[in-house]
């Protein structure tokens, strides 16, 4: 099955700074990469995904890169604000099979105003 | 409003005592699942179900039951429930395979 490993687990930076948190995936076979936010007391929300035929997708602030030579792909947001400090999740599907999402274990991030 | 709606939000059960967490979702969406959250596991699967009346394991199924009779919901069922299942369970769902997940806002749930 698929293997998803998430770094760093905890990131903390301040508020303009940027933030990269990278995931990376064990199965060539996996083509659709999904992020979620976690905000405290809520449940995961979709925020970007990207597929496998696409190098890089952007949404704002926000931008998700993919490199299938090396299985792994980085969520990028720039100009960070108090309210980007959430959990984040990375996740990567496998193109057959189930089609069932493996998750990483999540970034905690921290923006300090 | 699109959304997937559990309940409930907070239980306190004690072992032993059959409970039945609800999940509904109003969005026509395929597939739904199960999953639970742990300090440092981040989302396990427990169950998911591809369509009404087909449902299959995930990665920790075990002491758990679920049902599709309807493609809306989509109930997780704890026959028995033990205090390793103390955690925070999350209901979502998807159009199909190829998009994301919308989640639920959670369940805590608490076995004494």
């Amino acid at each position: 099955g698929e293997n998803v490993e998430q770094h760093p687990s905890t990131l903390s930076v301040q508020e303009g700074d940027s933030a990269v948190i990278k995931c990376t995936y064990s199965d060539s076979a996996s083509n659709y990469f999904p992020w979620y936010k976690q905000e405290l007391g809520k449940g995961p929300q979709l925020i970007i995904d990207i597929r496998s035929n696409v190098g890089e997708k952007k949404d704002q602030r926000i931008a998700v890169t993919l490199n299938k030579t090396a299985k792994h792909f980085s969520l990028h947001i720039t100009e960070t604000q108090p309210e980007d400090s959430a959990v984040y999740f990375c996740a990567a599907r496998l193109s057959g099979g189930s089609y069932i999402p493996t998750f990483g274990r999540g970034t905690s991030l921290i923006v300090h105003p | 409003e699109a959304q997937v709606t559990q309940n409930p939000r907070y239980l306190i059960t004690v072992t032993g005592k059959k409970l039945t967490v609800t999940c509904s979702q109003n969005m026509n969406h395929e597939y739904m699942s199960w999953y639970r959250q742990d300090p440092g596991l981040g989302l396990r699967q427990i169950y998911y179900s591809m369509n009404v009346e087909v449902t299959d394991k995930g990665d920790v199924p075990e002491g758990y039951k679920v049902s599709r009779k309807e493609k809306r919901n989509f109930p997780l069922i704890l026959e028995s429930p033990s205090p390793n299942q103390t955690s925070l369970y999350f209901c979502a769902s998807r159009r199909d395979r190829n998009y994301g997940y919308t989640f639920g806002s959670g369940t805590r749930l608490t076995v004494v």
